[in-house]
């Protein structure tokens, strides 16, 4: 298993700002992800990151809003720039972790809830 | 691409009513599949999980079966409690190294 930990738990900002997520993990994972969940909304890949490689974004996503940083195996940031109220949300950082044969589990940290005015 | 697609909520239930929550699945290749669930103001947990056709994952009282002829996951729950009143996601992971792809979830609603 793996225990995650997201900072800050919460936040507040103004738009144009950008706020930076950090997500720290209890164990070397290799495969990290961060996902978003907007109010009322199911969960949405924003990228993968790997240590050592650059993140890899899925569609509708973009570095230059949704820039990370992976400098270890425990630690990654993601930081939502020039925000508007639109990426108010919930961003999830999730880690892979071997479970036996085939199978890989996900675990997730407890969130981080953005709101932008 | 791979999806997932789940009945929509909410589902409102009586206690100790049957529970039955429709997930499908479209894939390239064969994925486990997974049921989460997210009680109020808590954080995503795994409540079940199948890795190959046929499996049933199950937990506490919550069962689902990997049906690949129909590609379907169904959860179901023989008599919820109002404690089980949370949304529930299904998804799928094509292997590893890949990402969990969530259905939009349900939310279920027991009241006693």
């Amino acid at each position: 298993s793996a225990v995650i930990s997201q900072k800050p738990s919460r936040d507040i900002c103004q738009r144009g700002t950008s706020l930076t997520i950090q997500c720290q993990v209890d164990s070397q994972v290799t495969m990290m992800f961060w996902y978003r969940q907007q109010p009322g909304q199911s969960l949405t890949l924003i990228a993968t990151a790997n240590q050592g490689s650059e993140a890899t974004y899925e569609s509708g996503f973009v570095i230059d809003k949704f820039p990370i940083s992976r400098p270890n195996l425990t630690f990654s940031t993601l930081t939502v720039s020039n925000m508007s109220p639109e990426d108010s949300s919930i961003y999830l950082c999730s880690v892979e972790v071997q479970a036996g044969g085939s199978y890989n589990e996900q675990f997730f940290g407890p969130g981080t809830r953005l709101t932008v005015l | 691409g791979n999806s997932v697609t789940q009945m929509e909520g909410p589902v409102t239930l009586s206690e100790e009513a049957f529970l039955t929550i429709n997930c499908t699945y479209t894939a390239t290749g064969y994925p486990s599949l997974f049921w989460y669930v997210q009680y109020p103001g808590e954080g995503l947990q795994l409540l079940l999980k199948a890795t190959k056709a046929d499996d049933k994952g199950s937990n506490k009282g919550f069962e689902a079966t990997y049906r690949k002829e129909t590609t379907s996951f169904h959860l179901e729950k023989g008599s919820v409690q109002v404690s089980d009143s949370a949304v529930y996601f299904c998804a799928l992971k094509e292997g590893a190294g890949t990402a969990l792809i969530f259905g939009k979830g349900t939310t279920l609603s027991v009241s006693s």
